[in-house]
């Protein structure tokens, strides 16, 4: 089936610097790739949706110069958190549909991200 | 737009037992789709079973089975025979062809 690989799985980092998270589409070509945030004991909330070749659409609320999103090509789609704060510290998952069907949805592994 | 509600942050279960997770929606979209998800503690996203919104027949997937109320807005999750290795969180979600939207889940804990 279609994966979608995510990396790193957890990242520690210090207040204020940045951090990037891939995901890549292993077997299928991605032209949307959605990220999601979800706090802990929390669901998961869409934070943007990126489209290969064109700017990511943010979700009313989520800052589009602290969370950069970037889809240059159709297998790979990056989320970097800049100048990261404790508050920044969540689980980041990205999500790509995979087909024309309502149906076809496929997850990476998510990454764990802590601001210390 | 999509809003999903699932009413039971927790639910235990007595393994071997049948259970039922809630779920009722509410959409503009004259099409969708409807979700369940699991997610164990390691946090991946694991798919369970899918009703579409036209799909006259509920969905089953082994001991997974949704029971699609239209008119009610509900989409259950049942799954029969619990086992312990079904303890996690469960997510509820919907899709008219855009990003899924995600209920706040339900806590499942199977005892034995």
């Amino acid at each position: 089936g279609a994966v979608v690989s995510q990396h790193p799985s957890w990242v520690i980092c210090k207040s204020g610097t940045s951090v990037k998270i891939e995901c890549r589409s292993l077997d299928f070509q991605a032209t949307t790739m959605f990220w999601y945030r979800q706090f802990p004991k929390q669901s998961l909330m869409l934070m943007a949706t990126s489209n290969e070749g064109s700017k990511a659409t943010y979700e009313q609320g989520v800052e589009k110069d602290k969370f950069l999103i970037n889809h240059a090509s159709l297998t790979l789609s990056t989320l970097t958190v800049t100048s990261a704060h404790p508050e920044d510290s969540s689980f980041y998952i990205c999500s790509a549909r995979v087909g024309r069907g309502f149906d076809g949805y496929t997850f990476g592994s998510g990454t764990r991200l802590t601001v210390v | 737009a999509q809003k999903i509600t699932q009413t039971q942050p927790g639910m235990f279960v007595q393994e071997k037992e049948a259970v039922t997770l809630d779920c009722t929606y509410d959409t503009s979209d004259p099409s969708y789709g409807l979700f369940w998800y699991k997610q164990p503690s390691s946090g991946e996203m694991i798919f369970l079973i899918y009703q579409g919104s036209y799909d006259q027949q509920n969905a089953t997937e082994g001991r997974y089975s949704l029971n699609f109320q239209k008119a009610r807005k509900s989409a259950n999750l049942v799954i029969s025979a619990s086992q312990l290795g079904d303890s996690a969180m469960y997510f509820c979600a919907a899709t008219g062809r855009r990003a899924l939207t995600f209920g706040s889940g339900t806590r499942l804990q199977v005892q034995p």
